[in-house]
């Protein structure tokens, strides 16, 4: 069975500080691919990053960045020097990557919550 | 901006009720999925459809149906209406190039039931 477990309900900083939100999922596959998404408060949700299961190498975007380690088979998403507009439900999730079926498994969500 | 567009944005219906949600997906995604997302949970998968057929379903009963259109629209309709089906109903396309291919979302319709 496929599963993906957020944790943190909620996460509180003060602007400018780092944050990391965790992520760990639960499959037997060993082809598999990893989302990031974010909800703002106007409810879509905003693509971040994919990573597949044969990829293992951290990557990092902006202030942004993310740690996949299949040996504890977590998905960590790191802001650094968070910002006000940070601010919204983040969202982990993982599909099967079945050719013909692409089913995504969200986890419960993060709201991060960033202080002026 | 993901190219995917959602009407209406909010809809209030009565239980026992029909309603009927459309998505239009982007140019050349010829998969598109289906979620709900209650209050303060994460999407729950209901069905994707690929070429226009069904090819997938996650737990939801028969009254949730979905159609998908050459022109890159789709439609969810739920019969029969109940309280707990009010949530935020989202429309996913991908391009289905490759496998695991990211889906990129539209901005929902929130359904209200009462």
């Amino acid at each position: 069975a496929q599963k993906v477990t957020q944790a943190q309900t909620e996460i509180s900083v003060v602007e400018k500080e780092d944050v990391t939100l965790d992520c760990v999922y639960e499959t037997r596959d060993t082809t598999y691919y990893l989302f990031w998404y974010k909800q703002p408060p106007s409810g879509e949700l905003v693509f971040l990053i994919r990573r597949n299961s044969f990829d293992e190498q951290n990557e990092i975007s902006g202030r942004y960045s993310w740690n996949f380690q299949k040996s504890t088979s977590s998905f960590n998403f790191t802001i650094t020097a968070s910002q006000v507009v940070d601010s919204a439900v983040y969202f982990c999730a993982l599909s099967r990557g079945a050719y013909n079926f692409n089913k995504f498994y969200f986890g419960s969500g993060t709201k991060l919550n960033v202080k002026p | 901006e993901t190219g995917v567009t959602q009407s209406p944005t909010h809809l209030i219906k009565t239980r026992g009720q029909q309603v009927t949600l459309r998505c239009s997906s982007q140019s050349g995604h010829n998969t598109v999925s289906w979620y709900q997302q209650a209050l303060g949970q994460g999407p729950q998968f209901i069905f994707q459809y690929y070429r226009e057929e069904e090819n997938g379903r996650g737990n939801f009963p028969p009254r949730f149906s979905g159609l998908q259109f050459p022109n890159y629209s789709s439609e969810l309709n739920v019969n029969a209406l109940e309280l707990d089906d009010s949530a935020l109903y989202l429309c996913a396309s991908s391009a289905w190039t490759t496998r695991g291919d990211t889906q990129y979302f539209g901005p929902g319709t929130r359904l209200t039931v009462l």
